[in-house]
């Protein structure tokens, strides 16, 4: 099976920067994926990593050691549209067909 | 902007009732997916589909059961609403390949009274 653990809380004011990491378990890895989710709305895709490195999409961006079975993702320059929920997810299932999502990571930014 | 269509948005039902939540994906995605989650907690995998004719179970034990008759189309139904059903229930399609990204529909939020 798989299993994915995160943080369940992280706090930042405006500005910062903040990483938000994710530990996994899986007997098959195809990549780590972020979503984000603002709070009564529909996961939005972030970010993957398919191979050790990072990723940078702007202000995002994801980091991923399959040696150590680690990621994380990084946000620079905080803002106030941050605040959310944010899921790294691996795929699962028969195949590897269905991503598994962790528990969520809620970041707040404050003033 | 991603093409996923979920109805209703928004269902109130006693309980007992039978009821069909659907799901449409304009974008030709063989993978498609139901998710449930409550508010502030985690996405819960109910079921997913991987093609036409194609269904499998997710991690989460459901009394739900979807069909994939179409490719665009993948609805779940509750045989017989129970209060332990409220919750949002979250449509998912995504791409082939490795890289695959998930196309979240806009939810519907269910209350079993």
């Amino acid at each position: 099976g798989q299993s994915l653990e995160q943080p369940s809380e992280v706090t930042a004011v405006e500005g910062a920067i903040v990483q938000i990491n994710c530990t996994y378990q899986t007997s098959g890895f195809y990549g780590l994926s972020w979503y984000q989710q603002h709070d009564g709305g529909a996961p939005t895709f972030l970010s993957y990593n398919g191979l050790d490195g990072l990723e940078e999409t702007g202000r995002f961006s994801s980091f991923l050691s399959r040696s150590d079975s680690y990621g994380y993702l990084l946000l620079q320059e905080l803002q106030m549209k941050d605040s959310a929920s944010y899921f790294c997810a691996v795929r699962g299932g028969q195949a590897g067909t269905a991503l598994i999502f962790g528990k969520g990571t809620t970041l707040s930014v404050s003033s | 902007e991603a093409d996923i269509y979920q109805t209703p948005r928004y269902l109130v039902i006693g309980t007992g009732k039978k009821i069909t939540l659907e799901c449409s994906q304009t974008m030709g995605h063989d993978k498609m997916y139901w998710y449930q989650q409550d508010p502030g907690m985690e996405l819960h995998l109910i079921h997913y589909s991987y093609g036409v004719n194609s269904t499998e179970k997710g991690d989460l034990s459901s009394e739900s059961t979807v069909s994939r008759i179409r490719t665009e189309h993948f609805p779940l139904t509750l045989e017989s609403a129970r209060p332990s059903h409220t919750s949002q229930y979250l449509c998912a399609s995504g791409n082939r390949g490795q890289r695959e990204t998930q196309y979240f529909g806009p939810g519907t939020r269910l209350l079993v009274l």
